[in-house]
């Protein structure tokens, strides 16, 4: 059974703070990884996407992979409450186009 | 450009009746894939079609079934439904080439209410 486990939260921080997501994964031959933000009601919204271990940034977002440790995660600096949303990890294998989803950060950010 | 565009956006239906979900993807992706989200399973693959060809296919019975035109346009049929299928039904479409580097970009969804 592939896995992708995230804290469900809600997570909250405050206006301008950082805010740190995690997620780790169990299947060794996940090539790939991405971060969806979902609003309420709304479909999930692709953020980020990462592949080799590292730092990736961009604007205010960083994604981090590990995956000798199988971990990645998503930095948002300077949050702002319309950041509040749930934040979605999502791993993808080498066979095919098919994306496990963690069960979703909830993030609030309070003004 | 686009996004995909999932209809009906809003369904009610009743136990033992059938329903089909549309779904155009983004100009020049050939890859569409099918999630069902609910509250307490979260987002689940259900399918993907790859010119015109199933060819990933999730962990769900056989009354979900799709298929994927020769523009790249899918549908996906629920029969005899339960209420336990109410849920959103999410489209993604992605190149679907380029190995596990493409990402998927979602519709709307169609949120099926069964009673």
């Amino acid at each position: 059974q592939k896995e992708v486990e995230q804290n469900s939260g809600p997570l909250s921080v405050p206006e301008g703070a950082i805010a740190s997501l995690n997620c780790t994964y169990s299947d060794r031959g996940s090539q790939s990884f991405f971060w969806y933000r979902q609003y309420s009601g709304k479909s999930p919204e692709l953020i980020m996407f990462i592949y080799s271990n590292g730092d990736k940034e961009d604007g205010r977002f960083t994604a981090q992979l590990n995956k000798a440790s199988q971990y990645v995660s998503l930095l948002i600096r300077d949050s702002q409450p319309s950041d509040s949303a749930t934040y979605l990890c999502a791993v993808k294998s080498n066979a095919g186009n098919m994306l496990t989803f963690g069960g979703g950060t909830r993030l609030m950010v309070k003004p | 450009k686009a996004g995909v565009t999932q209809t009906p956006r809003y369904l009610i239906k009743t136990r033992g009746q059938q329903v089909t979900l549309s779904c155009s993807p983004i100009s020049g992706h050939r890859s569409v894939s099918w999630y069902q989200q609910t509250p307490g399973q979260g987002l689940q693959f259900l399918f993907e079609y790859f010119s015109e060809t199933q060819r990933n296919k999730g962990n769900f019975p056989g009354r979900f079934s799709g298929r994927q035109f020769s523009n790249s346009r899918s549908e996906m049929n629920v029969s005899t439904l339960e209420l336990g299928d109410s849920a959103l039904y999410l489209c993604a479409s992605s190149l679907g080439t380029g190995g596990p580097y493409s990402p998927l970009h979602f519709g709307n969804g169609t949120r099926l209410t069964v009673t």
